[in-house]
């Protein structure tokens, strides 16, 4: 069975720290696939970043970065110098190959507000 | 590229009644997925659709819930009988499975049924 955990509900933070938003998950599939999804107000679910689970390489985009650790099963999201429009919650989401596609497993959800 | 649209974007209807919502994907796209989310969850998996045909169903998707996708383009999700447990968002979203092997899905901006 898939899980993912985010055990943190919400968050505040002043516009321009840094936050860390924690994202742990539960797989025995040894292919899968990561991913952060944003979702405004608006609530329409916003594609972040991605990562297979070949590929533990760090990287940063723009004012996002994330650490994936398989040895914790973790696949952390950073937003340095967070602004106002960061405020949304943000979904951490799992996949993998079956007959039924690649069908995601989201969390919980993450509120981040960003104050001035 | 247009996004994934979907319509209406907001509906509400008495226990009872049937309903229909309409997705269409993101052009070129030949996979389609319908996610429920209520307040305060992250979106669940209903159904998916490769093409034309519907290859898995949730066990959420009871039996007064039927999905389409005619022509592998738009597809519908029917709700009869409505209860007031199914008010809740539902999203649609659409993926490209080759050659991006993630099989990353891009989201509509859902459509928030209320059953009173």
């Amino acid at each position: 069975a898939q899980k993912v955990t985010q055990a943190q509900t919400e968050i505040s933070v002043v516009e321009k720290e840094d936050v860390t938003l924690d994202c742990v998950y539960e797989t025995r599939d040894t292919t899968y696939y990561l991913f952060w999804y944003k979702q405004p107000p608006s609530g329409e679910l916003v594609f972040l970043i991605r990562r297979n689970s070949f590929d533990e390489q760090n990287e940063i985009s723009g004012r996002y970065s994330w650490n994936f650790q398989k040895s914790t099963s973790s696949f952390n999201f950073t937003i340095t110098a967070s602004q106002v429009v960061d405020s949304a919650v943000y979904f951490c989401a799992l996949s993998y190959e079956t007959g039924g596609g690649n069908k995601l497993t989201f969390g919980t959800g993450t509120q981040l507000k960003v104050e001035l | 590229d247009t996004g994934v649209s979907q319509d209406p974007r907001h509906k509400i209807t008495k226990r009872g009644q049937n309903v229909t919502f309409r997705c269409d994907p993101i052009s070129e796209h030949n996979r389609l997925y319908w996610y429920r989310q209520t307040l305060g969850q992250g979106p669940e998996f209903l159904t998916y659709f490769q093409n034309e045909a519907q290859l898995e169903k949730s066990r959420l998707l009871s039996d007064r819930f039927s999905a389409e996708r005619p022509k592998g383009s738009f597809s519908t999700l029917e709700i009869q009988r409505t209860e007031q447990g199914d008010s809740a968002m539902y999203l649609c979203a659409s993926s490209l499975k080759d050659p991006d092997p993630t099989d990353t899905q891009y989201f509509g901006p859902g459509t928030r049924l209320t059953v009173l």
